[in-house]
């Protein structure tokens, strides 16, 4: 299944690093979603883009920043994590806002 | 507090088995999804319902939503040991502008050959 990718699948970094997780959708998708996985906590919607505009931010700290540049992309762009943060992160496209959900592989990050 | 609790959080069970699982709520949804997400992938939808009481069958899953629309079931006939994974159900809540999508922690399947 290539309909979403994700990259990288694992990433370790220090709590001063800056790094950046990608995501793409090749369905044709016009929203876009971020959420976290942690274990024994249920998925928590972290983002929601429609047609590129922001629709949802949990209360999100702001060490995570999304970054949505077209309808196929988007990303999440991380700087000063904590070890807290470490999780699988899944990026989920849909049709349409609140459509059912298409996920990617998502990226295994460990924050050291 | 969790808006979707779902039991049992892990089953084992024999191949040729049966099994339910469930997904309850004190909230009314507008619709509730089911996804199986198997180690190191994302999950993937098995099924939409929409309809307090609607029913859909999917092979050997057959999928229940309650009739206040606060609850669903799903249960496998004849288990086999491709259906091990982790099950998730989600709720949709629409309106007013937002959007907002609750998962269940899960039921975590394995079925024993």
């Amino acid at each position: 299944e290539t309909g979403v990718t994700q990259t990288p699948r694992h990433l370790v970094m220090g709590m001063t690093n800056k790094k950046s997780l990608k995501c793409e959708q090749h369905l044709g998708h016009n929203a876009m979603y971020w959420y976290k996985q942690s274990a024994k906590k249920p998925l928590e919607l972290m983002f929601v883009y429609s047609l590129e505009e922001r629709v949802e931010n949990n209360s999100v700290p702001s060490r995570f920043s999304p970054e949505c540049p077209n309808s196929s992309h988007l990303f999440l762009h991380l700087h000063t994590l904590q070890p807290e943060d470490s999780a699988l992160y899944l990026c989920a496209s849909s049709q349409e806002y609140a459509g059912e959900q298409y996920f990617g592989p998502g990226t295994r990050l460990t924050v050291t | 507090t969790q808006l979707l609790e779902q039991s049992p959080q892990f089953l084992s069970i024999q191949e040729g088995e049966n099994l339910t699982v469930y997904c309850n709520s004190s909230s009314v949804f507008s619709s509730l999804q089911w996804y199986r997400q198997e180690p190191g992938e994302g999950p993937v939808l098995l099924v939409t319902v929409v309809t307090g009481g609607e029913v859909k069958k999917l092979k050997r899953l057959t999928f229940q939503f309650g009739d206040a629309r606060k609850d669903s079931s799903l249960h496998i006939t004849a288990a086999q040991p491709g259906d091990t994974g982790l099950y998730l159900c989600a709720g949709a809540k629409t309106g007013a502008g937002s959007y907002q999508l609750t998962f269940g922690k899960g039921t975590k399947l394995s079925v024993i050959p």
